[in-house]
């Protein structure tokens, strides 16, 4: 069974405060999905990784993929109230069924 | 261009009872994927179907079931509902099945808030 843990579980923060989040592993994933999830709706994909340490950036955003694709990182600088929300990482497991990390709840406090 | 449209956006039913949700997909998008959100287990994926055909299964019981229409709209139903199923329901849509292109983006409609009472 491909699982996936996310760390910290719980982040709260002041506004202007950077943050990594992890997604880590002990198997191989052909890609890694990042998603952030707001209070009463379903989860917003924001990045898919594909390549083993391949970097991609989405403004205050960094998402990282592990060179030997078990782990991802996401890293949030100056973080801002508008960052709040759960954040997922999902990938495709042997049986091409997606299966999510735990989440990292993230709140920023203004 | 709609996004995903899931209906009713809440449920309360009672132990015993069955349930059945609805999922309209983006125009255009052949597969539909359900999952269930839960605070203990957190997004755990249900079924998925890919133009009418069921394609892959997570782990849950018979008395979870859906089906695809022509038109790519979803259905899944939970047969004798239990307080356990108590749970956020959300799917996704995409124009590829799942694992297809790694590249495919989900999309997640808002979801069913069912309260099993």
């Amino acid at each position: 069974t491909q699982l996936l843990e996310q760390s910290p579980q719980f982040l709260s923060i002041q506004e202007g405060e950077n943050l990594t989040v992890y997604c880590n592993s002990s198997s191989v994933f052909s890609s890694l999905q990042w998603y952030r999830q707001e209070p009463g709706e379903g989860p917003v994909l924001l990045v898919t990784v594909v390549t083993g340490g391949e970097v991609k950036k989405l403004k205050r955003l960094t998402f990282q993929f592990g060179d030997a694709r078990k782990d991802s990182s996401l890293h949030i600088t100056a973080a801002q109230p508008g960052d709040t929300g759960l954040y997922l990482c999902a990938g495709p497991n042997a049986g091409n069924m997606l299966t999510f990390g735990g989440g990292t709840r993230l709140m920023v406090k203004p | 261009k709609a996004g995903v449209t899931q209906t009713p956006r809440y449920l309360i039913k009672t132990r015993g009872q069955q349930v059945t949700l609805s999922c309209s997909p983006i125009s255009g998008h052949r597969s539909v994927s359900w999952y269930q959100q839960t605070p203990g287990q957190g997004l755990q994926f249900l079924f998925e179907y890919f133009s009418e055909t069921q394609r892959n299964k997570g782990n849950f019981p018979g008395r979870f079931s859906g089906r695809q229409f022509s038109n790519s709209r979803s259905e899944m139903n939970v047969s004798t509902l239990e307080l356990g199923d108590s749970a956020l329901y959300l799917c996704a849509s995409s124009h590829l099945p799942l694992g297809a292109g790694t590249n495919e983006k989900l999309l997640f409609g808002s979801g069913t808030q069912l309260s099993v009472l």
